[in-house]
């Protein structure tokens, strides 16, 4: 079946400073990639829509510049948040449809944490 | 908007118990789907099942049933004979059907079920 590794896992990053999470389609194209994010004990939101080729599109009261993602080629979309806040320490997950597709592959998440 | 109803925060059953997690859903969509994943503490989210609009036939899949009621926007999920490792969150997640949304999710709030031994 269809696979989407997400990297990394885990992270721990000082205030202030950037973290990048890649989102990998392993063996079929996404020309359009979800990133979610999940407060503990909460549900999982959609953040953005990364669109391969053009801007992402972002939901509404999510910082575009402090969350900036990148859709370079068909199978790699990243999620930077730049200038990290403790507040921002959460859990990252990534989807791929495949194209036409209805079913998401989920990524395996990455938790970061902002000190 | 679309909307996902998990009324069940926390739900606490015996190994064996059956358990029935509850799921309404709002969309003005006619063409949608529903999914069922489970977050063990892990965090990652495994896919159970989905099922389309169109298709109102009852699921079973081992110990796991659904039961898909368009009348009421209904999509419950039943664990027949818990086991301690049905424990984890479950999320009920609805998707529009249209091909250039490429399914993109809206979740519910999520249920927590704990099956003590």
């Amino acid at each position: 079946g269809a696979v989407v590794s997400q990297h990394p896992s885990r992270v721990i990053c000082k205030s202030g400073t950037s973290v990048k999470i890649e989102c990998r389609s392993l063996d079929f194209q996404a020309t359009t990639m979800f990133w979610y994010r999940q407060f503990p004990k909460q549900s999982l939101m959609l953040m953005a829509t990364s669109n391969e080729g053009s801007k992402a599109t972002y939901e509404q009261g999510v910082e575009k510049d402090k969350f900036l993602i990148n859709h370079a080629s068909l199978t790699l979309s990243t999620l930077t948040v730049t200038s990290a806040h403790p507040e921002d320490s959460s859990f990252y997950i990534c989807s791929a449809p495949l194209t036409g597709g209805t079913e998401a592959f989920f990524g395996q998440g990455t938790r970061l944490t902002v000190v | 908007a679309q909307k996902v109803t998990q009324a069940q925060t926390e739900i606490s059953v015996v190994e064996k118990e059956d358990v029935t997690l509850d799921c309404v859903y709002e969309t003005r969509d006619t063409t949608y789907y529903l999914f069922w994943y489970k977050q063990p503490p892990s965090g990652e989210l495994v896919f159970l099942i989905r099922r389309n609009s169109f298709d109102e036939q009852n699921e079973i899949s081992g110990r796991y049933s659904w039961n898909f009621q368009k009348s009421t926007s209904s999509f419950n999920f039943t664990i027949t004979a818990s086991q301690v490792v049905d424990s984890a969150v479950y999320f009920c997640a609805l998707s529009e059907a249209l091909e250039t949304s490429g399914s993109r999710l809206t979740f519910g709030e999520g249920t927590q079920l704990t099956v003590n031994p």
